[in-house]
């Protein structure tokens, strides 16, 4: 069971807005540490989409956002595309785990 | 352009070890924190150690915690994971990775991962 809670699913057609929530507690995102969030399609290594929360890499598309309010962080996708089917991860600290380092279990999203 | 190149890995028998290694390029590889990431065959991502850039401390998930060493080489350029006393729940790509100093502390570049197999 991991520290931050994703949806194991979402989906959505073509040019809809669709959000993946990560849920943490008062050790982990509450405690203010930042969330940041990957992507990962098949058969390849995760690839760096969001970090500090809300910031975007150089070359990661624009309808791609990060938020984060309270024990929770959200990524939203706005314009879904084909392309976008792929397992999201959220990452963060939790300062009650040794090394700290934590991930949410994944949220597969499906392009309808 | 940064490169991580895992080597390494394969079949294992239960209690046995394996070494893992990361040659690292295109970019000041002393500079960094560089971190271990496995993924079990179908499931999602569990972060396994990370070691800061001088390599003076080290830190592991308790799932591996008294059995897998991380260590680098910063004359090559290089981070390691020695993985000692495996089980078939330690059956995962090892993904070796940069810690950024980003907002976030972000892990911006990943290998390509390296299939290690614990079985009888």
């Amino acid at each position: 069971q991991s520290v931050l809670t994703q949806p194991p699913s979402v989906s959505g057609a073509p040019g809809q807005r669709v959000t993946i929530s990560c849920t943490g507690s008062s050790s982990s995102i509450g405690a203010g540490y930042h969330v940041n969030w990957y992507q990962q399609l098949p058969g390849t290594p995760p690839k760096l989409l969001i970090y500090g929360s809300n910031s975007r890499p150089s070359g990661v598309p624009d309808r791609f956002s990060g938020s984060k309010s309270g024990t929770s962080a959200s990524l939203a996708i706005t314009g879904v595309q084909a392309e976008d089917e792929a397992d999201y991860y959220c990452q963060s600290r939790d300062n009650s785990l040794s090394g700290h380092v934590v991930f949410g279990g994944g949220t597969k999203l499906t392009v309808l | 352009q940064v490169q991580l190149v895992e080597s390494g890995g394969g079949l294992v028998k239960p209690g046995g070890s394996l070494r893992l290694s990361c040659a690292a390029s295109g970019f000041i590889f002393s500079d960094y924190y560089m971190t271990w990431i496995r993924q079990a065959p179908g499931k999602g991502l569990e972060w396994v150690s990370y070691i800061t850039s001088s390599g003076d401390s080290t830190f592991y998930a308790d799932s591996v915690k008294g059995r897998f060493i991380i260590s680098r080489d910063n004359a090559k350029n290089s981070l390691y994971l020695q993985m000692n006393s495996l089980r078939a729940e330690d059956t995962a790509i090892y993904y070796c990775a940069r810690r950024d100093i980003s907002t976030g502390y972000p892990i911006d570049y990943w290998g390509q991962g390296r299939l290690v197999t614990v079985s009888s």
